[in-house]
C-alpha cells in the first residue's frame, strides 16, 4: 500500500529536549515536505526536499532542521524545542512533476511544555 | 507572495443538500494549480480535487466540483448530495508551476446535519 508513515503520532516533551519526528514513504517519490498546522492558520510549510541531499526552507523554518540522506526518509529535527512549536505536524510527498502533495502522513501531535 | 483566503470559518449543510465553500487567491502568475483538501476528524489530509489554471473547464470528481473564475481569482468548491462523511475541515491550496510549496488557506469547517 502506498503510504507516508510518520512516527510518533503523539509526543509530549519538555522545552530544550532534542527530538526527531520520522517520516518515510514507500512510493519512491522525489519530493518530500514538512508542514505544521495551527488553528486559524492552516498549514504552513517548514522545509522541503526535491531529492536526496537537496533540502530548502519553506515559510516557517526557524527552530527546525531536516535531512534527506535516503530517498524514502525525511526526518524533522527539533534541536531545542520551545512551547511555540506545539503543533500538528504533517509530512507529505509527491513524485517529480506531480502537481501537488497527494500523500500525507497521519500527522504528529507535538506538545512542548 | 501568494495568499489564499477562505472567508467562511464554518459552514453547515443538511444531508443530501448542496453546499459551496469559497476560496479566493492572490497571485501575479499565469501558470499555477489550485486544490481542495479535506481533513476529517482522523486528521488525515485527503486531496479532493485539483484544477490547472490554463484549463477553462471546471474540474469535477463525483459529487465534488469547482467553480474556477480565473479573472476573479476565485476557486469555490461545490459539494452535491452532502453526506455525513463529508463533515470535515476543508482547505483550499495554491501552487505555482515548478517545485514551489503549497500555500494553504486557513480552512472552512463543514458540518453536515442529519
Amino acid at each position: 500500500e502506498a503510504q507516508v508513515t510518520q512516527n510518533p503520532r503523539y509526543l509530549i516533551t519538555v522545552t530544550g529536549k532534542k527530538l526527531t519526528v520520522t517520516c518515510s514513504q514507500n512510493m519512491n517519490h522525489e519530493y518530500m515536505s514538512w508542514y505544521r498546522q495551527d488553528p486559524g492558520l492552516g498549514l504552513r510549510q517548514i522545509y522541503y526536499s526535491m531529492n536526496v541531499e537537496v533540502t530548502d526552507k519553506g515559510d516557517v523554518p526557524e527552530g527546525y532542521k531536516v535531512s534527506r540522506k535516503e530517498k524514502r526518509n525525511f526526518p524533522l529535527i527539533l534541536e531545542s524545542p520551545s512551547p511555540n512549536q506545539t503543533s500538528l505536524y504533517f509530512c507529505a510527498s509527491r513524485p517529480r512533476g506531480g502537481w501537488t502533495e497527494a500523500f500525507f502522513g497521519q500527522g504528529t501531535r507535538l506538545t512542548v511544555v | 507572495a501568494q495568499t489564499v483566503t477562505q472567508s467562511q470559518p464554518e459552514m453547515s449543510v443538511q444531508e443530501a443538500e448542496t453546499v459551496t465553500l469559497s476560496c479566493t487567491y492572490d497571485t501575479s502568475e499565469s501558470d499555477y494549480y489550485l486544490f481542495w483538501y479535506k481533513q476529517p476528524p482522523s486528521r488525515q489530509m485527503i486531496l479532493v480535487i485539483r484544477q490547472e489554471a490554463y484549463k477553462q473547464q471546471n474540474a469535477t470528481e463525483n459529487r465534488f466540483s469547482v467553480n474556477f473564475q480565473k479573472a476573479a481569482k476565485s476557486f469555490s468548491l461545490k459539494i452535491s448530495d452532502s453526506q455525513l462523511g463529508d463533515a470535515a475541515m476543508y482547505f483550499c491550496a495554491y501552487r505555482n508551476s515548478g517545485n514551489t510549496p503549497l500555500v494553504f488557506g486557513k480552512g472552512t469547517r463543514l458540518s453536515v446535519i442529519a
